[in-house]
């Protein structure tokens, strides 16, 4: 079965830095694209941006709103994407989420979910 | 940048048929899928590819798309069907999420 499973997530001051990890199973994760999604308190989706797999070029895209803060990388060693947010503001405060195209055969689909890890942003 | 509409809220009594709208540009030309969101728990995709369900997700959840609007369908509402629903297109290379509808059945 296809799992993901966040951490890192936790307090941090504003103006700080943190790396969430992703840690897939159940796929073959350097086929995959992978995205993180994240979700503000009471707020709705919001994509940050998707990583394609090394043998498509490994490209990333991002959202505007993390553009230039936030690096998304991937380690298919060992089966984990991150996430690497800097400059970290109170608005980032969400529940983020990595998601995976991994089985409708759409790479724009986002068929699997991890469970989230929650980043709070506050003095 | 690109932007996708839903009503905020949907009501449906149990057993008849709830619509749930996402408006864009031309959204008729991008692909969408949709997601139902329960309290504390993550998204999951109902739809892909405008109409296509994941294995695993009821007949009752259908969807449509032409326009500049995408629908999706729940036909015969259940109570568990009571959620958050996202619709999401890409816009070039960045994905873009709806603005969330919120069913209620009852």
């Amino acid at each position: 079965d296809v799992l993901l499973v966040e951490s890192g997530g936790g307090l941090v001051k504003p103006g700080g830095s943190l790396r969430l990890s992703c840690a897939a199973s159940g796929f073959t994760f350097s086929h995959a694209w992978m995205s993180w999604v994240r979700q503000a308190p009471g707020k709705g989706l919001e994509w940050i941006g998707r990583i394609k797999s090394n043998t498509e070029g490994g490209t990333v895209d991002y959202a505007a709103p993390v553009k230039g803060t936030f690096r998304i990388s991937r380690d298919d060693s060992k089966d984990t994407l991150y996430l690497q947010m800097s400059n970290l503001r109170p608005e980032d405060t969400a529940v983020y989420y990595c998601s995976t195209p991994t089985s409708s055969g759409y790479s724009g689909a986002f068929d699997y979910w991890g469970q989230g890890t929650l980043v709070t942003v506050s003095s | 940048s690109y932007e996708l509409t839903q009503p905020p809220s949907v009501s449906v009594s149990p057993g008849q048929t709830a619509s749930i709208t996402c408006s864009g540009d031309n959204l008729g030309d991008k692909y969408t899928c949709w997601f139902q969101q329960k309290p504390g728990q993550s998204p999951v995709q109902v739809i892909y590819q405008d109409e296509k369900r994941p294995s695993g997700i009821p007949e009752r959840f259908s969807g449509s798309n032409s326009g500049n609007t995408a629908t999706l369908t729940i036909s015969g509402a259940q109570p568990m069907d009571e959620a958050d629903y996202y619709c999401q297109a890409w816009d070039s290379s960045t994905a873009v999420f709806g603005t969330g509808t919120k069913v209620t059945v009852l």
